[in-house]
């Protein structure tokens, strides 16, 4: 098993440019996640979708659009690039998190660059 | 709301000595999930252990111990006897039931050879 994977581990952007992260788990999991990671902040959530078809805002949603394309797959866009989104982007995946709750799994981030 | 908090932005220590990441975290709920990560130099996340709020038990793991106080809002995380290949960025993360986790801001620790 792979677990979850990212692409792709680096980027460098132009503000104004848009571009699309991956991700994927083989772990049949039913919710993922999309976090960002600044320095002496932690992580913070993005988007999170709870199972295929939903997708949900987390704390800082604002200049990204998220799909979840079916089980496997969530992705995560930037139309107009900032460089406020300079960031490690991590993907995560875990069971379910309603009522009782499930470790998530990470993948290996995408550290993004806007300039 | 539900608030963590790492008080330890960075530890430094000498290999061999016992070193505890303190957690405090903020919660209403009384089912809540707490979490430790460590995230090693080479930048992936790694799942530590889960507790759940009703499991007041303290558990290690070889050199890895974690105590949970309900009554002080505390899950701290105790290693023992560091190691080198222990020097990471630690988070500690709460979840209430159905709800986002939320992460503390981590605390770099390194262990000096």
């Amino acid at each position: 098993n792979a677990g979850v994977t990212q692409t792709p581990k680096f980027q460098v952007l132009k503000t104004g440019q848009s571009m699309t992260l991956q991700c994927a788990q083989d772990m049949n999991h039913n919710s993922m996640y999309w976090y960002r990671q600044d320095p002496g902040m932690g992580l913070r959530l993005i988007y999170y979708s709870a199972s295929e078809g939903t997708t949900d805002k987390g704390e800082v949603p604002n200049g990204y659009n998220v799909s979840r394309l079916n089980k496997r797959e969530f992705s995560l866009r930037l139309e107009s690039a900032a460089p406020s989104q300079t960031s490690v982007y991590f993907c995560a995946s875990s069971e379910r998190p309603t009522r009782a709750s499930y470790e998530q799994y990470f993948g290996p981030g995408t550290r993004l660059t806007v300039t | 709301a539900q608030k963590v908090t790492q008080a330890q932005t960075e530890i430094s220590v000498v290999e061999k000595e016992d070193v505890t990441l303190d957690c405090v975290y903020e919660t209403r709920d009384t089912t809540y999930y707490l979490f430790w990560y460590k995230q090693p130099p080479s930048g992936e996340l790694v799942f530590l252990i889960r507790r759940n709020s009703f499991d007041e038990q303290n558990e290690i793991s070889g050199r890895y111990s974690w105590n949970f106080q309900k009554s002080t809002s505390s899950f701290n995380f105790t290693i023992t006897a560091s190691q080198v290949v222990d020097s990471a960025v630690y988070f500690c993360a709460l979840q209430t039931s159905g709800s986002r986790l939320t992460f503390g801001e981590g605390t770099q620790l390194t262990v000096n050879p």
